[in-house]
């Protein structure tokens, strides 16, 4: 089955910097690739997903890219605000049935 | 998208005892899912809630253990049975729905346990 390995656990940044997180994913098959952010207490949010078919989408400060040649995809998170300071797990899937998680990345934005 | 809501939000029980969970949304769903969040930890998927039929549970989790039901397309129920202390997580339902024409996954508000 799919297994996802997500990289670093924890992260901190100045505010300002960029922020990059790192997933890579076992099954070929797969083809759907969301980010939850999570805040202390509260329930994963999807914050910006991708499929097999697009190498890249962005949405304001947060990007994701995909290789799928590599197997692997990335958050990027420019410009942080102490407010993007959070859990954030990446996921991959070929059905929503299977949806598998990454370990989760403690980003931690300093004033 | 759709709104989602689970009771209780939280609750503290003792050990050998059940708790059932209610999940509730706001539109028809196909697709309802319900995830385990152990402290600290990532989301691990328990079972896949079918509509009319019996769950369909991924490897470590049992219906016996995690029953669920679902008898309609807007409303699911979890049961943690004969709980102990390793049963205190997050337990999480989660639905597929459309936005902006693709299919995405939203989660719960969530249900805290903690067991004694």
């Amino acid at each position: 089955g799919e297994n996802v390995e997500q990289h670093p656990s924890t992260l901190s940044v100045q505010e300002g910097d960029s922020a990059v997180i790192k997933c890579t994913y076992s099954d070929s098959a797969s083809n759907y690739f969301p980010w939850y952010k999570q805040e202390l207490g509260k329930r994963p949010q999807l914050i910006i997903d991708i499929r097999s078919n697009v190498g890249e989408k962005k949405d304001q400060r947060i990007a994701v890219t995909l290789n799928k040649t590599a197997k692997h995809f990335s958050l990027h998170i420019t410009e942080t605000q102490p407010e993007d300071s959070a859990v954030y797990f990446c996921a991959a899937s070929m059905s929503f049935q299977k949806l598998v998680f990454g370990t989760g990345t403690r980003l931690l934005v300093s004033p | 998208s759709a709104v989602i809501s689970q009771k209780p939000s939280r609750d503290i029980c003792q050990r050998g005892t059940s708790l059932t969970i209610q999940c509730q949304v706001d539109s028809q769903v196909t697709m309802m899912f319900w995830y385990r969040q152990q402290p600290g930890q990532s989301l691990t998927l328990i079972a896949t809630a079918n509509q009319g039929s019996e769950a369909t549970y991924e490897s470590g989790f049992v219906i016996d253990k995690f029953p669920i039901s679902r008898p309609n397309l807007t409303f699911s129920t979890l049961t943690v049975s004969n709980m102990s202390p390793e049963d205190s997580s997050i337990y999480l339902c989660s639905v597929v729905t459309s936005r902006g024409g693709n299919e995405k996954l939203f989660f719960g508000s969530g249900t805290q346990l903690s067991v004694l």
